[in-house]
């Protein structure tokens, strides 16, 4: 069964500009959430989606958006980047809403750097 | 407000040697706790934990949840160069279930 995929995997962008990264979950998996990981907050939870609506969303600032289509490909906005929306943004899959009996897993990520 | 403490937070062992990760959680409505273990890539699932007291194992990799203490360890013994990595940590949070990530614990092994 093919894993969870992230594309681009690399995005050099400059601030002002806005970015989409796309996620296509495990086959099946209809929960998609997006994570923030820097070295210096570690990894921090986004949004959650799942059946194309948004269950959760971390402390993040409206900049960040999201959405899910029928078919639990998720994709995730950055509008107006800011030099420290630098980070690797990773999402995770799993069959049912997150917290519950299912284990999430992780796509490849997207490495995304603002100049 | 739901939190994961993992420590030590960095480790340096020589091959051979076991080690011993801790997790600490402080959650509402606590459901499960997960490890992952991070290379140079992305987060890989390790175990799902549930239940107090039940130790989950895999290989040379080992993990136990108490319940009542609010904690689990992972156990890894007789390392390996390539179990040198992150390893993390997380807890769905009170009743919104999205993950709260530790700071994870950076392990390096030397042959």
């Amino acid at each position: 069964k093919a894993g969870v995929t992230q594309t681009p995997r690399y995005l050099i962008k400059t601030r002002g500009q806005q970015v989409t990264l796309s996620c296509s979950p495990i086959s099946g998996h209809r929960s998609v959430s997006w994570y923030q990981q820097t070295p210096g907050q570690g990894l921090q939870f986004l949004f959650e989606y799942f059946s194309e609506t948004q269950r959760n969303k971390g402390n993040f600032p409206g900049r960040f958006s999201g959405r899910q289509f029928s078919n639990s490909r998720s994709e995730m906005n950055v509008s107006t980047l800011e030099l420290g929306d630098s980070a690797l943004y990773l999402c995770a899959s799993s069959l049912s809403p997150a917290g519950t009996a299912y284990e999430q897993y992780f796509g490849p990520g997207t490495r995304l750097t603002v100049t | 407000e739901d939190k994961v403490v993992q420590s030590p937070l960095s480790l340096v062992v020589h091959e051979g040697d076991t080690v011993t990760l801790n997790c600490s959680y402080e959650v509402t409505n606590f459901r499960s706790l997960l490890w992952y273990k991070q290379e140079k890539k992305a987060p890989t699932f390790l175990f799902m934990l549930t239940s107090s007291g039940i130790e989950k194992k895999s290989g040379r990799l080992s993990s136990i949840l108490d319940k009542k203490e609010l904690f689990s360890i992972l156990n890894i013994t007789a390392t390996q160069t390539g179990d040198s990595a992150i390893y993390l940590c997380a807890v769905p949070s009170g009743n919104t279930g999205k993950l709260i990530f530790g700071q994870g614990t950076t392990l390096q092994v030397k042959p």
